[in-house]
């Protein structure tokens, strides 16, 4: 079955950016969408089709997609941006999310 | 506004079944799919299943493949989550998110459902 592999935590400072990665075999070759998960809360989507940002969601937030890997990238990185955040790809009619990545904001 | 409101949490024994609706308001319900995710305390993100709601069509799992079932009520906007002989491991959180596929995501989620499996 495909798998889509994150790290499990990524830390920066606040102003900083942040990059998490999603990586797949030819992963490029789907869209993938992010999603952002405050504890206690349900999933948010931030990014979907690689780089479409959904209403709402800011500016800072963009994304790109190549090869066997995704990535998420958080410029100007808030306080409020500390969460889990997951990855989520299609193949073959099934659907997959990475294994999350915690952010932390230090 | 687009909302989906999901069932309150449910305690069962191992081996039953638990049936999880999830009532959606604000948008045309047969436009937009329906997909199912869950999530074990303290872990990650697990797709369950996907149902196209204007044909029926089903997409599952292949870990949960014969033991859930998804369908809808057209008529109320509402969705249903089935999943069969429970064990301790179906202990978690289940979501429903209205999904239009073609990589444009899961845009609006339930509040989830605590099912917890236990003797």
């Amino acid at each position: 079955s495909y798998e889509l592999t994150q790290p499990p935590s990524v830390s920066v400072s606040p102003g900083q950016t942040a990059r998490i990665t999603c990586s797949g075999d030819r992963l490029g070759d789907k869209y993938v969408c992010w999603y952002q998960q405050r504890p206690g809360q349900s999933p948010l989507l931030v990014m979907y089709q690689d780089i479409k940002r959904p209403s709402g969601i800011p500016e800072r937030f963009s994304g790109s997609n190549s090869g066997n890997t995704a990535t998420l990238t958080i410029s100007g990185t808030q306080a409020m941006d500390e969460a889990d955040y997951f990855c989520q790809a299609w193949d073959s009619s099934t659907s997959v999310f990475g294994g999350g990545t915690m952010l932390t904001v230090l | 506004q687009v909302q989906l409101v999901q069932s309150g949490a449910e305690v069962k024994n191992p081996g039953a079944s638990v049936k999880v609706s999830c009532k959606t308001f604000g948008y045309s319900f047969t436009r937009y799919g329906i997909s199912w995710v869950r999530q074990a305390p303290g872990q990650g993100l697990e797709w369950m299943g996907w149902m196209n709601t204007y044909n029926g069509d089903t997409n599952y799992a292949r870990s949960l493949q014969g033991r859930v079932t998804l369908t809808t009520e057209t008529s109320t906007s509402t969705a249903y989550m089935e999943l069969s002989s429970l064990t301790s491991d179906d202990t978690a959180v289940y979501y429903c998110a209205r999904d239009q596929s073609s990589g444009w995501g899961l845009d609006t989620w339930g509040q989830g459902t605590l099912v917890t499996v236990s003797s």
